[in-house]
Order: structure tokens, then sequence, then C-alpha cells
């Protein structure tokens, strides 16, 4: 079956740097979407993107829409500590097919 | 408030005791399904359903069951549990189309001794 790729597996970063992380698969994707999982709870929808090159933002967090579909780009500006979590890419191939999960990107942020 | 829920959060059992998990959606979602996620892992789909009446193995269906009699329910069988199957279980939610994403609940945490 599909399977998405996260890179990289696990950061520690100083709060108030900014992170970059990616999400690729050998697969063309029509849909991709990013999740973040707070400890001890459910992964809570972030952002969507539908095209191609798109690039959407949500507060300080930017993803993008990689021209080739077959990877998505997740930054978050200025960290600050509640940016801890596992941030989740997610893709589909058609609409009303499931969606596939990458293994996540665990994220940790020292004061 | 849209959401979905699941009991119990957490849940202690014994090698081979029957269990039911439960998972209800408020939204008038047609697809609902169930996923475990375990350390390095990610998130795996067990079963999913499309519709009332209408459900499909995931990736990992093995010693799982489940039903969809209601549009809101899709609860999550566990006919006899074992160790392997000790993990945290995620019910989701979405319309037909998937196009705003899952609905996640938040989480039924099982350890099976």
């Amino acid at each position: 079956g599909q399977q998405l790729n996260q890179s990289p597996q696990s950061m520690f970063i100083q709060e108030g740097e900014d992170v970059s992380m990616n999400c690729t698969s050998s697969s063309i994707f029509n849909t991709w979407l990013w999740y973040k999982q707070d400890p001890g709870e459910g992964p809570v929808l972030l952002i969507a993107l539908y095209k191609a090159g798109e690039l959407t933002s949500n507060g300080r967090l930017t993803a993008q829409f990689g021209i080739t579909r077959k990877d998505s780009f997740l930054n978050i500006s200025a960290s600050i500590p509640s940016d801890v979590g596992i941030y989740f890419c997610a893709g589909q191939v058609n609409y009303g097919q499931n969606f596939v999960f990458g293994p996540g990107t665990r994220l940790s942020v020292l004061p | 408030e849209a959401q979905v829920t699941q009991n119990p959060r957490y849940l202690i059992t014994v090698t081979g005791k029957k269990l039911t998990v439960t998972c209800s959606q408020n939204m008038n979602h047609e697809y609902m399904s169930w996923y475990r996620q375990d350390p390095g892992l990610g998130l795996r789909q067990i079963y999913y359903s499309m519709n009332v009446e209408v459900t499909d193995k995931g990736d990992v269906p093995e010693g799982y069951k489940v039903s969809r009699k209601e549009k809101r329910n899709f609860p999550l069988i566990l006919e006899s549990p074992s160790p392997n199957q000790t993990s945290l279980y995620f019910c989701a939610s979405s319309l037909t189309t998937g196009l705003r994403g899952y609905t996640f609940g938040s989480g039924t945490r099982l350890t099976v001794v």
C-alpha cells in the first residue's frame, strides 16, 4: 500500500526558533493534511491543502503542497512551548478514498 | 459542539475477556474509522465504514470486529484480546469525500495483561 515518510522523526529546538518538517510519498496525492497531536489527545487538523503549489497559513504555521504532488512541507515560526507534540501528515489520492498517515514528527521545545 | 466521543478513555483488561470500545459522532458523518497508534509506527487503520452497514478492513484488522448499525455509532470489538493489542486507539469520522479531513476522538488507552 501507499506509504508516507516524515522527516525528521524527532527534533529538539529552542523556544523562538523556526521549525521545518516534510512529508514525502512515492504516490501522487490530491489532498494533503497536517495534524497535530498533543500528549494524551487525538490528532487535530491544522492545515488542509488541495492544489499543487498551494501555500496556506494558520497563524504561525505555514504548509505547502509540493509541485510534484508527492510531498508537502510544514513550517512553524517562532516556536513556543505549546507547539510540543507529534505532527502528522496525511495524503489522499482521490476524494472519497482513505487518507494515508505518515509516522509523525515529534517536536520538543526547550525553554 | 461537534465531536467524536470515545469510551472508555482508559481500560485495563485480561487476555481473552471480550471488550467493546464505543465511538459516537454528532456531525452526521458518513465515514468512520478506527486506528491504533503504537510508538514508532504512527497511525494504522484497523477498520473503516463508508456508511451504515458498510464496513471494510484496514491495514491491521486481525483480532478486531466492528459494526455500523447506526450512522452515529461505530463500536470496536475485541472478542478475545491479547497483549499485542495493548495500544492507543482512535476513532475518527468525516464526510464521505474526506475533503476537510478526519475528526478524531480523544483516544482509548487499552492495556491487555
